[in-house]
């Protein structure tokens, strides 16, 4: 069965670049028809889409962030990564990677607060 | 921009049927391409329906989904409502570019 872990620092500083990366476990990355997206939510707000990667590292962003996010993709290590540039306290909050299967996302992370602050 | 709009919240008694609506007016609701998702608080999403009206497996057939695509909107339905039903529920489609788009999600009150 398929686990996603995020990890990252939970304290970021404004203007500073936001690093997560999401160890998948109990699959191959590159096996199957998948691709995995990064999800984020503001503290007590709704969800707001960032992107996915495929296993290709072909990817799609969120056109508000695009400039700001990059994804990538690491067999050797099955995880995916994102990188957001030039936080600011708007993108405080908790981000989930979950992966795709093509019908609906079958599994998610349990997330990681990210907190932009000084 | 592709927008998905939900009623901020929707309450209802115990027993009952609720629907939470998903509309759209700056595109089309692409038919099959809707899904649903329940948010506990404190716990990630689930799919609760998915491609406007299948059931992920151990969901309860209470809750179904449907779409009109004369009126850009989809639905969320949930019957015979129980207490654990009680969550945050947001649609999810896709623009033109298959870009994901959320709705703000509706907070089900079951009183």
């Amino acid at each position: 069965q398929v686990q996603l872990q995020e990890s990252g620092p939970g304290l970021v500083k404004p203007s500073g670049t936001l690093s997560l990366t999401c160890a998948v476990s109990g699959v191959s990355i590159g096996s199957g028809d998948f691709y995995y997206n990064w999800i984020r939510q503001p503290p007590g707000k709704g969800l707001e889409w960032i992107g996915y990667v495929w296993p290709s590292g072909r990817a799609n962003h969120n056109p508000a962030l695009r400039s700001r996010t990059s994804m990538s993709v690491d067999k050797s290590k099955n995880q995916i990564s994102l990188s957001l540039t030039s936080v600011t306290a708007a993108d405080t909050g908790t981000y989930y990677c979950a992966r795709y299967n093509f019908d609906y996302i079958d599994s998610w992370g349990q997330g990681i607060l990210v907190t932009v602050s000084s | 921009n592709f927008m998905l709009t939900q009623p901020p919240s929707v309450s209802e008694s115990p027993g009952k049927t609720v629907t939470i609506s998903c509309t759209t007016d700056t595109g089309s609701i692409r038919g099959d391409y809707v899904h649903w998702y329940q948010q506990r608080p404190g716990s990630a999403p689930t799919v609760v329906i998915y491609e406007n009206k299948q059931r992920p497996s151990g969901v309860p057939d209470r809750f179904s989904g449907s779409i009109d695509s004369s009126s850009n909107s989809a639905a969320l339905t949930i019957s015979g409502l129980k207490t654990e039903d009680e969550a945050d529920y947001y649609c999810q489609s896709y623009d033109s570019n298959n870009r994901w788009v959320f709705g703000g999600g509706t907070k089900l009150t079951v009183l």
